[in-house]
């Protein structure tokens, strides 16, 4: 069964890159990994998925090393509304087999 | 387009009662995904349909746990005999497909008192 672990918090300052790393040691061969972010009293919302090397939005990055057993998200430039706890999310499997592990989350907390 | 709505927002129920969380997913999404939160932790799946059937049930915690999805868009998330371990937020999301980006609702707050 694939497991995540990831910090369970990170401080950084405005205007800094801030990268927090999950690792997914069982990850299967066709898993997706996906990150959320998560503010207070609200559902979380889709930053960026990847399946293998970097994938690019408008917001962040993601840097998945060959063997997948981990993966990095980074956000470039952080201001205080980055301020949220950021979960990864491994996917197992497709259609009827699919699962979903989560991790516990990486609350980020951004400084002036 | 509107987005993932859930109701109610908050439900307080006493011990032993029966409670039906609704969730309403975006139009077209045939993936609809249940879990629950408690304060500090991260999303605890629960069930996931594709279309009308429960492709994935293997997160409900026990029998008093049931979901529908009848006509493969609206899901009711129903507890029997609620316990007081049951509180949490209840979330729903769904997604264009099981791999694709999950678009969550705000949640639905159960307090068994």
């Amino acid at each position: 069964l694939a497991k995540t672990t990831q910090p369970i918090s990170m401080d950084s300052y405005e205007g800094q890159e801030v990268n927090i790393t999950c690792s997914h040691n069982n990850i299967a061969t066709n898993d997706y990994i996906t990150w959320y972010q998560q503010f207070p009293s609200q559902g979380p919302r889709f930053i960026i998925q990847g399946y293998k090397t970097k994938v690019t939005n408008e917001v962040a990055s993601l840097f998945i090393p060959a063997d997948r057993k981990s993966s990095t998200l980074s956000l470039p430039r952080v201001s205080l509304s980055d301020t949220a706890v950021y979960y990864c999310l491994v996917g197992v499997g497709i259609d009827s087999n699919y699962q979903l592990i989560w991790g516990a989350g990486t609350k980020l907390i951004i400084k002036p | 387009g509107a987005g993932v709505s859930q109701t109610p927002s908050n439900k307080v129920t006493e011990k032993g009662k029966y409670v039906e969380l609704r969730c309403d997913p975006i139009s077209g999404h045939t993936a609809l995904y249940w879990y629950r939160q408690s304060l500090g932790q991260g999303p605890e799946f629960l069930i996931y349909f594709q279309g009308t059937g429960a492709a994935d049930d293997s997160g409900l915690p026990n029998d008093r746990f049931f979901a529908v999805r009848p006509e493969g868009s609206v899901s009711t998330l129903k507890i029997q005999r609620t316990e007081r371990g049951d509180s949490a937020v209840y979330l729903c999301a769904s997604s264009l497909g099981g791999n694709n980006e999950q678009f969550f609702g705000p949640g639905t707050r159960l307090t068994v008192l």
